[in-house]
């Protein structure tokens, strides 16, 4: 079982709604959350960093850390087209470990006009 | 500001040949990394430098070899290319090994 797992999609919605994107976990020494944005033929973009639980919000973008249950999540308000993206989430321990990125393999995201 | 700079951008070889992908970062960071990435895999590890002078294996290092030039370049070799090497090859770097990464926008290669 991979360290990371994350719903491929691909996941359509309509211009404006409420995007919620998830991934689970099951290496409980990682404290650093990354959500990464990639667009077709192009390298990940960092979109959110949050360490431990809690909450982020950027603009219209949202990321949540539940430790306790293993699992974040990024929410994305009013979408719109130009979010049609694959998005990465990408978790990390600290210390002398936490060298590497460990990835999900990505939800395909598409918005609609 | 260019950020992470990756040559050449797509590369058709032939099984067996050779070739290396260039890396050079202009973020004055200490860390730097390969991946590549394929369809249901996801981004994978294959080597990565925590500072200059210093690189160690990652996830998948087999059939690759990286050489840290200087704190601003890290390069990444296929001595003999193989079609499951067949791949977009991201480059990152951080400010140390602990840090954010940035990616650059990759190279595709094709190993026919």
């Amino acid at each position: 079982q991979k360290e990371v797992e994350q719903d491929p999609g691909p996941l359509s919605v309509p211009e404006g709604a409420i995007v919620s994107l998830n991934c689970t976990y099951s290496n409980s020494a990682f404290q650093y959350f990354m959500w990464y944005r990639q667009y077709s033929r192009k390298g990940p973009e960092l979109l959110m960093y949050t360490y431990s639980s809690g909450n982020k919000e950027d603009g219209r973008f949202t990321a949540q850390v539940d430790k306790s249950s293993k699992y974040i999540s990024l929410f994305i308000r009013d979408s719109q087209p130009s979010d049609s993206a694959t998005y990465l989430c990408a978790m990390k321990e600290i210390g002398i470990s936490g060298y590497a990125l460990n990835f999900g393999k990505g939800t395909s995201l598409l918005v609609t006009p | 500001n260019a950020g992470v700079t990756q040559t050449p951008k797509f590369q058709v070889l032939k099984t067996g040949q050779s070739m290396t992908l260039q890396c050079a970062q202009d973020m004055n960071h200490n860390s730097m990394y390969w991946y590549r990435q394929d369809p249901g895999m996801g981004l994978r590890l294959i080597y990565y430098s925590a500072s200059e002078g210093t690189t160690d294996k990652g996830e998948v290092p087999n059939g690759y070899n990286v050489s840290r030039l200087n704190k601003r370049e890290f390069s990444l070799r296929l001595e003999s290319a193989a079609p499951s090497q067949t791949s977009v090859y991201f480059c990152a770097s951080s400010q140390t090994s602990q840090n954010i990464q940035y990616f650059g926008a990759g190279t595709r290669l094709s190993v026919l």
